[in-house]
């Protein structure tokens, strides 16, 4: 069935560092693409989204690439902040289907 | 606009006692969903519904019952609690768009 898989965590890092973590899925068609990010104690919110092949999502400094050839819809930032702590789900959803599946998440700890 | 809310934010139940985990939206959406997440797992699907009167199963939905008898209000229903159901359970409610909103979560430990 499809799934999501991204890279466990924790992921560490020092304020200003490039950022990425791995997102890949497995669909027997082209779903539309989620990053979420969860802050401590509250629900998840949507970060961006790509509904296509080789669109980008972007928002609050975060990118994402949907890439067709290898599966693939990383997230990446160039220069991380200690305010983006937190843990962040890649998710996919068919057209087809009203259901979003999620990869496992991973948490970010930013230290200043 | 409150968005999805849901009560109560904490919750400790002994193993057979029931209990409903309340969810409400005002943005006049379609769709909702209850899911579960536990560490390392993500958040799992258990019930959803499209509209007023219809709801289905999601990936884990044994143990847990849901109505949809207004657009607003979505309720989860633990008939006979286990251990093996202390999770942290989240609403979400989705309109036309892509976008699914969630509620701030209810942290439930069965003892």
């Amino acid at each position: 069935g499809d799934s999501v898989t991204q890279m466990e965590g924790p992921v560490t890092l020092s304020e200003e560092a490039f950022l990425t973590i791995n997102c890949t899925y497995t669909a027997t068609g082209y779903p539309s693409l989620f990053w979420y990010v969860q802050y401590p104690g509250e629900g998840l919110q949507l970060l961006l989204k790509a509904t296509k092949a080789d669109d980008k999502g972007s928002n609050k400094g975060f990118e994402a690439t949907y890439r067709k050839e290898t599966t693939s819809f990383h997230l990446e930032k160039g220069s991380v902040q200690v305010s983006d702590s937190a843990v962040y789900f890649c998710a996919s959803r068919m057209d087809s289907s009203y259901k979003l599946i999620f990869g496992s998440g991973t948490r970010l700890l930013v230290r200043p | 606009n409150a968005g999805v809310t849901q009560t109560p934010k904490f919750q400790v139940l002994k193993t057979g006692q029931s209990m409903t985990l309340q969810c409400a939206q005002d943005m006049n959406h379609e769709y909702m969903s209850w899911y579960r997440q536990d560490p390392g797992m993500g958040l799992r699907l258990i019930h959803y519904s499209v509209g007023a009167g219809i709801t289905d199963q999601g990936e884990v939905p044994n143990g847990y019952n849901v109505s949809r008898s207004t657009t607003e209000d979505f309720p989860l229903r633990l008939l006979s609690a286990a251990p093996s159901q202390t999770s942290v359970y989240f609403c979400a409610s989705r309109g036309d768009t892509d976008t699914q909103y969630f509620g701030p979560g209810t942290r439930l430990t069965v003892l």
